[in-house]
């Protein structure tokens, strides 16, 4: 199967730092990437979408300048939680997904700790 | 809108015996795919099985399958001869056959195996 590699697993940050995440398609070329956040004991909830070459599209809510996504290549997309404070504190999971493709393959997920 | 409900937030089955998860739907479109992913311990999302929606047989994959019902708008799954290893969050996912293939989830249905 398809592999998604999402690194690093865990960060550790001081509140007012940023912090980023990246997630790499190793075996397919991802033409959509998608980043996902979990609170404990819930369902994974959209943050954004992004297409290679393109600006992300974010869901309601979730702020853009906060959390800064670049997709600029079809094996690599970034998510840089900016000027990071304690209630970004998460689990933050990416998933990719090849052209024409509606299976989702995804990264094993970051917990981001911010002190 | 679209909706994916999950009405069993938490199932027990005993190993070796059959347990069925259930999830229920809302959507207007006619062609779509659903999802079935399981998330063990480590929080790896890890895809069980997939239905296409204009197919009426319903999908199989070695001891899961799923019971598709499209006009009740039903996608329940089941798993024989429970193992210890099928502990885990389960969340039924559907995504519509154009655009990004963005994926809306249920809230989860934990699952634990009695030995």
């Amino acid at each position: 199967g398809a592999v998604v590699s999402q690194h690093p697993s865990r960060v550790i940050c001081k509140s007012g730092t940023s912090v980023k995440i990246e997630c790499r398609s190793l075996d397919f070329q991802a033409t959509t990437m998608f980043w996902y956040r979990q609170f404990p004991k819930q369902s994974l909830m959209l943050m954004a979408t992004s297409n290679e070459g393109s600006k992300a599209t974010y869901e309601q809510g979730v702020e853009k300048d906060k959390f800064l996504i670049n997709h600029a290549s079809l094996t690599l997309s970034t998510l840089t939680v900016t000027s990071a404070h304690p209630e970004d504190s998460s689990f933050y999971i990416c998933s990719a997904r090849g052209a024409g493709a509606d299976i989702q393959y995804f990264g094993a997920g970051t917990r981001l700790s911010v002190l | 809108a679209q909706t994916v409900t999950q009405s069993q937030p938490e199932m027990s089955v005993q190993e070796a015996e059959t347990v069925t998860l259930s999830c229920t739907y809302d959507t207007s479109e006619s062609d779509y795919y659903l999802f079935w992913y399981k998330q063990p311990p480590s929080r790896q999302m890890i895809l069980v099985i997939r239905q296409e929606a204009y197919k009426q047989q319903n999908a199989t994959e070695n001891r899961f399958s799923v019971n598709f019902q499209k006009a009740a708008k039903s996608f329940s799954l089941k798993i024989s001869d429970s193992q210890l290893g099928d502990a885990a969050m389960y969340f039924c996912a559907y995504t519509i056959t154009s655009g990004t293939y963005k994926y809306i989830f249920g809230t989860g249905t934990r699952l634990k195996v009695l030995a």
